[in-house]
């Protein structure tokens, strides 16, 4: 598609149930990155995927998270049984490449998450 | 731990004045780039720089990339109140895998 593509763009749930988060990147961009924002704070890195492989996990707050990437191209972020201080905003953002002067993102719109 | 400071973490001006952002690392970095978020809305791309020394200008901003490619900083010129929002600056360090490493971002309000 034309840009990154994220939903739902706004979930509510309440605490110990889990949730997915999409992410359609832009055809053809082989780096992915899951970003978490809480209101009024900057961007907390998740995970970063290179085609399907994760090189760099080290953002996840906890097991509780995870994410996958199937096909180098679609994205899912699960967070199982959702306490309240994940509620946030998760940006996703895609960029042609990881290495240097192909690698501006291109974020998506955002997932807002309330846990309730 | 934190590879890229940024500051300040947030700053007031007058509509009409000046606005510096900066942004430093203990590590020769790849590139670096900014980044515009509007309340309420998402990062947005606004300049990569590459080369040792760079400067670009867009309209009334400045963007500069230091001799030792180690600090950067954005400078708007005579702000206006559409300039509002968090600048972000993110780096491609070479050690991380070709990762982008984002800022904590500095966050301006312009007073009418």
């Amino acid at each position: 598609g034309a840009g990154v593509s994220q939903s739902p763009s706004n979930k509510v749930t309440e605490k110990g149930k889990d949730v997915e988060l999409r992410c359609d990147p832009i055809s053809g961009h082989t780096a992915l990155y899951w970003y978490r924002q809480s209101l009024g704070q900057g961007l907390e890195f998740l995970i970063y995927f290179q085609g399907n492989s994760a090189p760099d996990k080290s953002g996840l707050p906890s097991d509780r998270f995870s994410a996958e990437r199937t096909g180098g191209s679609v994205s899912t972020l699960t967070i199982q049984r959702t306490q309240q201080e994940d509620s946030a905003v998760y940006l996703c953002a895609s960029s042609r490449s990881g290495n240097s002067g192909a690698n501006v993102l291109t974020f998506g719109a955002g997932s807002r998450l309330t846990v309730l | 731990g934190q590879q890229v400071m940024q500051i300040p973490q947030y700053q007031h001006v007058q509509e009409g004045e000046d606005f510096t952002t900066y942004c430093n690392s203990s590590t020769t970095l790849s590139n670096i780039q900014w980044y515009k978020q509007r309340p309420g809305g998402h990062p947005v791309f606004l300049i990569q720089l590459v080369k040792s020394g760079e400067v670009k200008k867009q309209k009334r901003l400045t963007f500069q990339f230091g001799e030792a490619k180690k600090n950067s900083s954005l400078h708007i010129t005579a702000t206006q109140t559409t300039d509002v929002g968090t600048y972000f600056c993110a780096a491609l360090i070479n050690t991380n895998a070709g990762k982008s490493t984002f800022g904590d971002g500095t966050t301006l309000t312009v007073k009418p």
